[in-house]
């Protein structure tokens, strides 16, 4: 089945305490996104990625590393997380960053920094 | 820069009746439109899409037309079911911005029986 996996799915943790999120793509797709849904805001691209060892600020990347080291895999790295973060992550992957693509979304990742 | 606007949620409905769902936007250059939807729990999927201007996507009893004059791609559906309650994001795709996705705030929906 295709799909993009996340996780953990739930995540409480406390802050200055580094952590990842996981997030893997079964469909050979070139480009991965990672976003933040928060209440009003709608989404917030964070980072993306074109394909292996690219990737490039989104919107809000401030206090997120990622990297891109195999196709399949996009992690997102908090090395310092701050109450701030607290929120609705999620990861999506594309055939390719073209006008007409469909995106495809992980299930998400509910973060609390207390 | 781009960007898509939706009405505020959130909108309660009784099951049959008819929804519209509007999302106006904003692009330098010739967006591809989407609707995407989030049922609780879960991540957004794809409900329908529209590449050019006349364009109608439609899926599951709902659609959309991309309107380039009035800037719009409001959702419809005749006959909204419980099944239906969920967030509704409109987003747009445009070449001058690499191709990002730009999502509206999202509309939460809510059908009682």
């Amino acid at each position: 089945e295709a799909q993009v996996t996340q996780n953990p799915r739930y995540l409480i943790t406390v802050t200055g305490k580094k952590l990842t999120v996981t997030c893997s793509q079964n469909m050979n797709h070139e480009y991965m996104s990672w976003y933040r849904q928060d209440p009003g805001l709608g989404l917030r691209q964070i980072y993306y990625s074109m394909n292996v060892e690219v990737t490039d600020k989104g919107d809000v990347p401030e206090g997120y590393k990622v990297s891109r080291k195999e196709k399949r895999n996009f992690p997102l790295i908090l090395e310092s997380p701050s109450p701030n973060q607290t929120s609705l992550y999620f990861c999506a992957s594309s055939p390719r960053q073209m006008g007409n693509t469909e995106a495809f979304f992980g299930q998400g990742t509910r973060l609390t920094v207390v | 820069g781009n960007s898509v606007t939706q009405m505020e949620g959130p909108v309660t409905l009784s099951e049959e009746a008819f929804l519209t769902i509007n999302c106006t936007y904003t692009a330098t250059g010739y967006p591809s439109l989407f609707w995407y939807v989030q049922y609780p729990g879960e991540g957004l999927q794809l409900l329908l899409k529209a590449t050019k201007a006349d364009d109608k996507g439609s899926n599951k009893g709902f659609e959309a037309t991309y309107r380039k004059e009035t800037t719009s791609f409001h959702l419809e559906k005749g006959s909204v079911q419980v099944s239906d309650s969920a967030v509704y994001f409109c987003a747009l795709r445009d070449s001058n911005s690499g191709y990002a996705l730009n999502f509206g705030k999202g509309t939460s929906l809510l059908v009682t029986p």
